[in-house]
């Protein structure tokens, strides 16, 4: 199985600042990264796929990089709407799909 | 619109046996392979099972393997989730979703609002 571990568990920004994330997998999952953001109570939102790809409707400054084992999630210009729960997930390797534990974006 | 919207969750007892479902709307049901992710309270993603689009495959996470049963009706567009001998840490929010494209390993691009399940005594 491969293991997803993010980094930081929580990251402390204000509104407008550059937010940048880290995922890590155990093993190269190539391009085959995802994240996703998580707002309380509410179900996940597919942002980028095959590591670097917005999905349809995304904001621009929303954009992703890496490939193998090391993936960023950069968020531009924060805004408030931003501040939420973010995931990578791999699927390259399964089952099982695998999901990093989460980075909390707090304000 | 597109919508996937799940139902039957509920307090159970351990031991207990519980069904899930999860009503598509506004996209070709059948054409896509369907997931259950749940999430624990307070805790992070996990996925749970995996059907394809024309049933011909399953799988399932190694946690619950032998007790649940994932299925789906594509003339009813409903997708299901058969859980028995819960224990307590199967209460968690469960979530159906879709595969973004019909691929061996895909993100998923559709939720549900979910549904949450309690197993207690």
């Amino acid at each position: 199985e491969i293991v997803m571990t993010q980094s930081p568990a929580t990251l402390s920004v204000s509104p407008g600042d550059r937010a940048t994330l880290s995922c890590r997998a155990s093993e190269s999952v190539n391009n085959n990264l995802a994240w996703y953001q998580q707002k309380p109570g509410q179900a996940p939102r597919l942002l980028i796929y095959a590591a670097s790809v917005r999905a349809t409707g995304i904001p621009a400054r929303f954009s992703g990089s890496g490939s193998g084992t090391e993936f960023t999630l950069t968020i531009s210009s924060l805004q408030s709407e931003d501040f939420a729960f973010y995931y990578c997930q791999q699927y390259s390797y399964w089952p099982p799909y695998t999901f990093g534990q989460g980075t909390k974006l707090d304000i | 619109q597109l919508k996937l919207v799940e139902s039957g969750g509920g307090v159970v007892q351990p031991g207990g046996s519980l069904r899930l479902s999860c009503a598509a709307s506004g996209f070709p049901f059948s054409t896509f392979g369907m997931q259950w992710v749940r999430q624990a309270p307070g805790r992070g993603l996990e996925w749970v099972a995996f059907i394809r689009y024309d049933k011909s495959s399953e799988f399932y996470a190694d946690s619950v393997k032998g007790r649940f049963t994932i299925f789906r009706d594509n003339s009813r567009k409903t997708l299901s989730l058969q859980m028995n001998s819960l224990t307590p840490e199967d209460t968690a929010v469960y979530f159906c979703a879709r595969d973004f494209i019909s691929a061996a390993g895909t993100p998923f691009d559709l939720w549900g609002p979910g549904t949450l399940v309690t197993v207690s005594s």
